[in-house]
């Protein structure tokens, strides 16, 4: 079936830093991919999406390109704040509706 | 600009008592969703609806039932709380496949 995997946390880097966080994802047909991001006490909230192939997501700074090639949708960001730290989440919904999330990436951000 | 609202945000409950979680979203979206959330485990759907009137089993869906009420609410109810359903529970709607989920903020529960 489809699945998610993401880089297990915690990520701990000192303020500025770049930021990767790997996912990577199987899937029989051609899913839509989103970053959602949770912060302390919070529910969980859309970040990013990409639809098709070579797609980029974007927004506050963070970004991920749909790699079909590598089954990949990495987030980046260029220079990570302490308000950044948080939870995020990649997931996967193909056409059944059905929405497949990570487990997960503990982002600590240091001042 | 309410979004998707969850009540109650904590409630701590005794082993064998009931109780119903409420969801409410204002977006007038058709599809609504019932998820908890475990260390270590992710998000794991428990019951689903896809539209007015409709509900359909997700991943965990024992212990647990629901009733989409009308367009706008979905509640979760625990007829026999057990400690294993110590947890946070979110709620979440949707427009389209393609424009991802709005969840709300997410209900604390402990069973005793």
């Amino acid at each position: 079936g489809d699945s998610v995997t993401q880089m297990e946390g915690p990520v701990t880097l000192s303020e500025e830093a770049f930021l990767t966080i790997n996912c990577t994802y199987t899937a029989t047909g051609y899913p839509s991919l989103f970053w959602y991001v949770q912060y302390p006490g919070e529910g969980l909230q859309l970040l990013l999406k990409a639809t098709k192939a070579d797609d980029k997501g974007s927004n506050k700074g963070f970004e991920a390109t749909y790699r079909k090639e590598t089954t990949s949708f990495h987030l980046e960001k260029g220079s990570v704040q302490v308000s950044d730290s948080a939870v995020y989440f990649c997931a996967l919904t193909e056409r059944d509706d059905k929405i497949i999330f990570g487990k997960g990436t503990r982002l600590h951000i240091l001042p | 600009n309410a979004g998707v609202t969850q009540t109650p945000k904590f409630q701590v409950l005794k082993t064998g008592q009931s109780m119903t979680l409420q969801c409410a979203q204002d977006m007038n979206h058709n599809s609504m969703y019932w998820y908890r959330q475990d260390p270590g485990m992710g998000l794991r759907l428990i019951y689903y609806s896809a539209s007015e009137g409709t509900t359909d089993k997700g991943e965990v869906p024992n212990g647990y039932n629901v009733s989409r009420l009308n367009k706008r609410e979905f509640s979760l109810r625990l007829e026999s709380a057990a400690p294993s359903q110590t947890s946070v529970y979110f709620c979440a709607s949707s427009e389209s496949l393609v424009r991802g989920r709005h969840f709300g903020d997410g209900t604390r529960l402990s069973i005793l």
